[in-house]
Formats: structure tokens, sequence, C-alpha cells
């Protein structure tokens, strides 16, 4: 059982490049979430979903894709990348939304955009 | 470390002793209350929570107290040890949110340093 994983762990962009962040855990948890955690921001909701084929908006969603075409994956997508999205960024889990179903965290990415 | 840990509140302890890190929050709509504890060059890691109909929960070696007329929340860490050293974060979540967790808005955060 890995939890929540994350690939990669490092990476460096230029402006104006994209790529995908991956995310897959082995929970069978039906809510995932992206986070990104900047210096003295704490963490901030991207994107989340709560089941296969349902995706939606967190606070801070703008430069970013996501996309749940299975319970186990939720890649982030930048489109193009711009400097202002160098960050760490965490994707999340947990079995359901409601209650207390505490979210398990991966080990996070850290992405730089020169 | 992460660069996180910048611009972070503070607080240095001797090992064995116990520990205190606080949390104000400002929505009293709040009905859900978590701390994480994130090692450096890892993920936010689950350590207790507590709902708003309680005042107090005890976990192994941790205490967390909530103070709803002030909106203060606190965990206290016994006998404090290095393996502690990390970030803290709470977490609190709107009860106008259906009750999901997407709703969970987190705090900065407070890097707990315990020297041998």
């Amino acid at each position: 059982n890995a939890g929540v994983t994350q690939t990669p762990k490092f990476q460096v962009l230029k402006t104006g490049q994209s790529m995908t962040l991956q995310c897959a855990q082995d929970m069978n948890h039906e809510y995932m979430s992206w986070y990104r955690q900047d210096p003295g921001m704490g963490l901030r909701l991207i994107h989340y979903s709560v089941g296969a084929g349902i995706t939606d908006q967190g606070e801070v969603p703008n430069g970013y894709n996501v996309s749940r075409s299975t319970t186990e994956d939720f890649p982030l997508r930048l489109l193009s990348a711009a400097p202002s999205q160098t960050s760490v960024y965490f994707c999340a889990s947990s079995y359901g939304t409601a209650g207390a179903n505490v979210l398990t965290f991966g080990a996070g990415s850290r992405l730089t955009v020169l | 470390g992460e660069s996180v840990g910048l611009h972070l509140p503070t607080l240095s302890v001797q090992e064995g002793d116990n520990s205190i890190i606080n949390c104000a929050y400002s929505n009293s709509a709040s009905d859900y209350f978590i701390w994480y504890k994130q090692e450096s060059g890892k993920g936010p890691q689950f350590i207790i929570d507590i709902r708003s109909n309680m005042d107090k929960r005890q976990g192994q070696r941790v205490t967390v107290l909530l103070n709803k007329t002030v909106k203060h929340l606190s965990l206290q860490i016994a006998a404090t040890q290095p393996g502690d050293s990390a970030v803290y974060f709470c977490a609190e979540r709107d009860q106008n949110s259906g009750g999901s967790n997407y709703k969970l808005t987190f705090g900065k955060g407070t890097l707990l340093t315990v020297n041998p």
C-alpha cells in the first residue's frame, strides 16, 4: 500500500513550457485534490475531484487543468508555465468528502519555472 | 529543508519539555479543525482533529484545545522529542461547505525546533 504517489519530485521548466504532475493513490479514495504551498501562504487548493469523471475548481485554479479518468489517478497539467507557478505542489486524497475524512498527502513535487 | 519554513512563526524548545503551538481562526462558521505535521521534504501528515462541539481531545502525547469564544486552537505536545521538529499547520472547515473536505482552509504554520 503505497498511499499517495507523486511524480516527479523535482522539475525545472522554462516560461511557456507545459508539463504534467502525476498523482496516483492505491487506497480506493473517492476524493482527490491538488494544493500548492508557497512561503508564508499556507496550502491553497487548486483543483479537486469527488470521483472519477468529476472535477471542480478550488481557490487558485488559473493556469492549471485536471482530469479524473480513473479513481486512482489525478494528473495536474500546466499548459504554459509562468514564474508565478514556482511552488511546491501536493496531491491529497481521502475516502469520502464528508465528515471527518482525513486527507492523506503525497510527498510533494517542487516546480521551478525560469 | 523546504522553503516553506521561511517567514513562519517559530518555537524552539528543549527535548523533554512540553510544547504549545497556537492557531487563531476567524471564521465563526468553522465546525471542524485538524492539525497536520510537515517534516522537511515531506507532505503534511495528520496528527489530530476536533469537532466544534468539543473543547478538548487527546491523542498519544498530543492534546488539542479549542476555544470557540476567542476562536483559538492549540496543539500541546508532551515530552517533546527531536522527531517532533517540523512545521505544524492547523486547518479549519466551514460548516456551510456541507461537510466537504475541499473547503478546508489551512493556516500558514509554525516551525517547531526541538533542541537535544
